[in-house]
This record gives C-alpha cells, structure tokens and sequence, in this order.
C-alpha cells in the first residue's frame, strides 16, 4: 500500500500570500494518477488537480501542481479567505488507493 | 451540469446492513466508473471501493472484503454502496464520487462528488 504523507498538517498564513503543501508517497508513482482535493467544512471534496499537474474545471490557475516520483506539491498563491479547507493528496497508481492525512489551511 | 445525488442519513444497529445509493444526472452514468469515499466524524477521507460498468471490474479496499457490495444500475444511472455487519467505526459520512478513467479501465481521480450520506451506526 502507499502511503502518502502530508505536511505540514496545519498551515496558518496571511491573505495574498502563497502557501505550498507538501504529499510525500512512501514508494515512487506516475504523476499520472496523483491528485489533489479542497474540502471546505460540512461540504463535500472538490477536486482541484489530477495528473499531478492539471487543473480542474473551474479552479483558477492560483491553485498548480507539481512534483515527481515520491514528492508532489499543491501551491496557493495569492491567498482568499475562501481557500480556508483541508487539501487532500490522493493516488490511483497503485491498489488500494489512498488519501493522505490532510493538510488544514488557515488564513489570519 | 454533472450531479450527483444520495440517499438520505440513516442510523442503524450494530451487525446491520446499510444500502446508500447516489444517482448520477443525465449522460453522467454511462461510460463512467463510480467509487465509495468514507469519512468518519473529524478524521481523513478512506476509499472503500470502486466499479467499472463497462469493463464488468469491481474492486474493494481489502479491509471491506466480505462486508462491503458496490453495485451499478444503468437503467435508472444509479449506483449503490451496501455495507453490512455494521459496527460503531463503520459511523461515517460516504461519498459516492465519479471517477474518471483510462480505456483500459485504470481509474486516475474523482471528479464528481456527491453531498454525502450520514450513516450512524449505534445501539
């Protein structure tokens, strides 16, 4: 099973600043089927990025994707009092697929 | 517009089953894969498992082997999650999600979400 770990597991920053998570897997995948998801409180995931670097429809191009191997990387610029959520990393390369923890972003 | 739409909270007792369903709005069913997402009160989101319609493939997550049925009707675009011998860490919110697939029926990511169905399992 992979194992992603993310970090940090609480972020707390500033309006228009840029923020960058981290999804660490524990065993080398294609970024082909690493993904990332915003969840708001009391909503539903929404995905944000597939194939590691792609947006999805509707996400502004302040959320990108990147990263290779085992470490993958979710940046927010210009930060919104509404990106306040928890991101989630996903992969699909390997069976089970997995979630990561979380990471919980707060803005001041 | 994709939407897809579940069955509403249900509170059962332990050793019982629970079938949650998530019907999907107009073409969003056919040719499409479906998975179960849970997510236990403050915790992180799991997979429980996936079907492929077209390809006639089904997997679970090992840890629901022998508890857990993921079924797909394309008669009526509704797919369902049934969930038996409950137990209190089965209490969960699931998440129906469409899942977006290559053409050899390896799945890559969710992109569709349905509102979720609160299942509490409790005496």
């Amino acid at each position: 099973e992979i194992v992603l770990t993310q970090s940090p597991g609480t972020l707390s920053l500033s309006p228009g600043e840029s923020a960058t998570l981290s999804c660490r897997a524990s065993q080398s995948l294609s970024s082909s089927y690493l993904a990332w998801y915003q969840q708001k409180p009391g909503q539903a995931p929404r995905l944000l990025i597939f194939g590691g670097s792609s947006r999805a429809t509707g996400i502004p191009d302040r959320f990108s994707g990147g990263g290779s191997g085992t470490d993958f990387t979710l940046t927010i610029s210009r930060l919104e009092p509404e990106d306040i959520a928890v991101y989630y990393c996903q992969q699909s390369g390997s069976a089970p697929r997995t979630f990561g923890q979380g990471t919980k972003l707060e803005i001041k | 517009q994709v939407q897809l739409v579940q069955s509403g909270a249900e509170v059962k007792k332990p050793g019982s089953s629970v079938k949650v369903s998530c019907k999907a709005s107009g073409d969003t069913f056919r040719g499409f894969a479906f998975s179960w997402v849970r997510q236990a009160p403050g915790q992180g989101l799991e997979w429980v498992g996936t079907i492929v319609p077209v390809f006639n493939k089904i997997d679970y997550a090992q840890r629901f082997l022998g508890r857990v049925t993921i079924t797909a009707d394309s008669s009526t675009s509704t797919a369902y999650l049934d969930l038996s011998s409950l137990r209190s860490e089965d209490t969960a919110v699931y998440y129906c999600a469409r899942d977006k697939c290559g053409p050899r029926g390896d799945c890559h990511h969710f992109d569709y979400w349905g509102q979720g169905t609160l299942v509490t399992v409790s005496s």
